[in-house]
C-alpha cells in the first residue's frame, strides 16, 4: 500500500531564517507531487504541483520554492521566512492518471516568530 | 478560473440527525470531485470520490452526489455521531491544474 511521509511536524523559525520540508511517498511510482498550504479562514492554497522529477509548477508568486530530485521525494524551500508564511503545510500525492483520488499527508504547522 | 464554494461554513447538529453538506463549483469541466476529512491539527483524509460520469457514491454512512451540469456536490451523513465533528472539504480536480478545494463545512455534533 502506499504511504506519504511528511515532517516535521511542528517548526517553529525566526524571521528571515531558511526552510527546508520534505515529503517522500512510499508504495508508488511516478506519482503527481503537490504542496499546499493552509492559513486559518483561507482555505488550502495550492503552492507547487509536480509531474515528474525537474518539473515544478508554481501557481502562486511567492517566497517559497519546490524541489523535486527524486521520483518520491518532493521538498518545499524558502531562502528567508517571512511572518506571512506562517500556516499549516501540506503534501499530497496522485497517480499520474488525470481522473484519480489524491491522499494528503499529516501537514507541518509552520510558525515564524 | 474555478471556484469551489461550500455551505454553510459551519453546523452544529444533535447526536442521531441526518444533514446535508453542500459544494458548488463554477466550472463544470471536472475529472472528479472528491470530498475531504479534517480534524484539527491534522492532515486531510478522503472520504468519497466521484468520477465525473458518476452520479453518487456511497462510503458506509455517507452518500455523495454529484450534478456535473450544475455544478453542485452534496455529502450527505446519516445517523450523525460525535466523532464525525471535524471540517469537511469538497475539491474538484480539473485538467492543467491540481485539487481546488472549498473553504470547508466545520461541523459539531453533541451527544
Amino acid at each position: 500500500s502506499q504511504t506519504i511521509h511528511q515532517w516535521p511536524a511542528t517548526l517553529v523559525q525566526p524571521v528571515g531564517s531558511p526552510l527546508s520540508l520534505e515529503c517522500t511517498v512510499e508504495g508508488t511510482s511516478n506519482p503527481n507531487l503537490y504542496w499546499y498550504r493552509q492559513a486559518a479562514g483561507r482555505g488550502l492554497q495550492l503552492l507547487f504541483y509536480s509531474v515528474g522529477i525537474g518539473q515544478i509548477s508554481s501557481e502562486v508568486p511567492q517566497n517559497l520554492s519546490a524541489s523535486r530530485p527524486q521520483d518520491r521525494q518532493f521538498i518545499l524551500s524558502s531562502k528567508k521566512l517571512l511572518l506571512s508564511d506562517s500556516g499549516f503545510y501540506l503534501c499530497a500525492w496522485s497517480h499520474r492518471q488525470a481522473n484519480t483520488e489524491a491522499f494528503f499527508g499529516q501537514g507541518t504547522r509552520l510558525t515564524v516568530v | 478560473k474555478q471556484e469551489v464554494t461550500q455551505i454553510p461554513a459551519a453546523l452544529s447538529v444533535p447526536e442521531g440527525e441526518n444533514l446535508v453538506l453542500n459544494c458548488s463549483f463554477t466550472d463544470s469541466a471536472i475529472y472528479n470531485l472528491q470530498w475531504f476529512r479534517q480534524d484539527p491539527g491534522k492532515g486531510l483524509t478522503s472520504l468519497l470520490l466521484i468520477q465525473s460520469s458518476q452520479r453518487e457514491q456511497t462510503s458506509g454512512r455517507l452518500n455523495a452526489s454529484l450534478d456535473k451540469s450544475s455544478g453542485r456536490s452534496t455529502l450527505y451523513i446519516a445517523a450523525s455521531q460525535p466523532g464525525d465533528s471535524a471540517t469537511y472539504l469538497c475539491a474538484v480536480n480539473q485538467a492543467g491544474t491540481a485539487l481546488i478545494f472549498g473553504k470547508g463545512t466545520t461541523l459539531s455534533v453533541s451527544s
